[in-house]
């Protein structure tokens, strides 16, 4: 089955504390990106990928890292979380993320409080 | 800052109506535009996109492009309960980037 998996998908740490969250997906997707999604903000784009070795920073990607190592695998960290980093997490992947046709296919979300 | 706008409701319809939402982007240069539905906890599923001005249907979803004014709309036909959902409208800016809107709450009352 085609699909984008994150885990965990619920966290909850406590400040300072490094995290990794993994996202994968089985479709041989070249674009990969990482939003959060916060009340009446909408998803706002943390970083992203369009192939293997190559990211870029997106509107919000202060207190973040991620790499691209293997086409298929999109790790976001988190240095040293703090409480404002707490959000609701969603990995996606699309085929090239330069066509005008391209879907974007979301991860399940993975839930992170940050105390 | 290039801009997606959206209305956050709820916008509330009976069930059976015509539930219209409605999306204005602010770049000129975007290329294609994007619905997609998110049920509450849930990931956000593509519905339809559209890159032309005009209509585009899908079963009963119609999406609408009007470049010369900036907005981009959707249709829902005989809406159902099972249409009660957020719905996202984001558009592929001139850098190939998608931009997001906050999201319209709909509710369909049966």
């Amino acid at each position: 089955e085609a699909q984008v998996t994150q885990n965990p998908r619920y966290l909850i740490t406590v400040t300072g504390k490094k995290l990794t969250v993994t996202c994968s997906q089985n479709m041989n997707h070249e674009y990969m990106s990482w939003y959060r999604q916060d009340p009446g903000l909408g998803l706002r784009q943390i970083y992203y990928s369009m192939n293997v070795e190559v990211t870029d920073k997106g509107d919000v990607p202060e207190g973040y890292k991620v790499s691209r190592k293997e086409k298929r695998n999109f790790p976001l960290i988190l240095e040293s979380p703090s409480p404002n980093q707490t959000s609701l997490y969603f990995c996606a992947s699309s085929l090239t993320g330069a066509a005008g046709t391209d879907t974007q296919y979301f991860g399940p979300g993975t839930r992170l409080t940050v105390l | 800052q290039k801009e997606v706008e959206q209305n956050s409701g709820p916008l509330s319809v009976p069930e059976g109506a015509i539930a219209s939402l409605n999306c204005t982007y602010s770049d000129r240069g975007s290329q294609s535009f994007f619905w997609y539905r998110q049920y509450s906890g849930k990931s956000p599923e593509l519905i339809m996109f559209i890159y032309s001005n005009g209509d585009k249907e899908d079963g009963r979803f119609t999406a609408q492009l009007n470049k010369a004014s900036q907005y981009v709309s959707l249709l829902i036909r005989d809406s159902q309960p099972s249409d009660s959902a957020t719905y996202l409208c984001a558009d592929l800016d001139s850098n190939y980037q998608l931009i997001w809107g906050a999201g319209t709450k709909l509710i369909i009352k049966p």
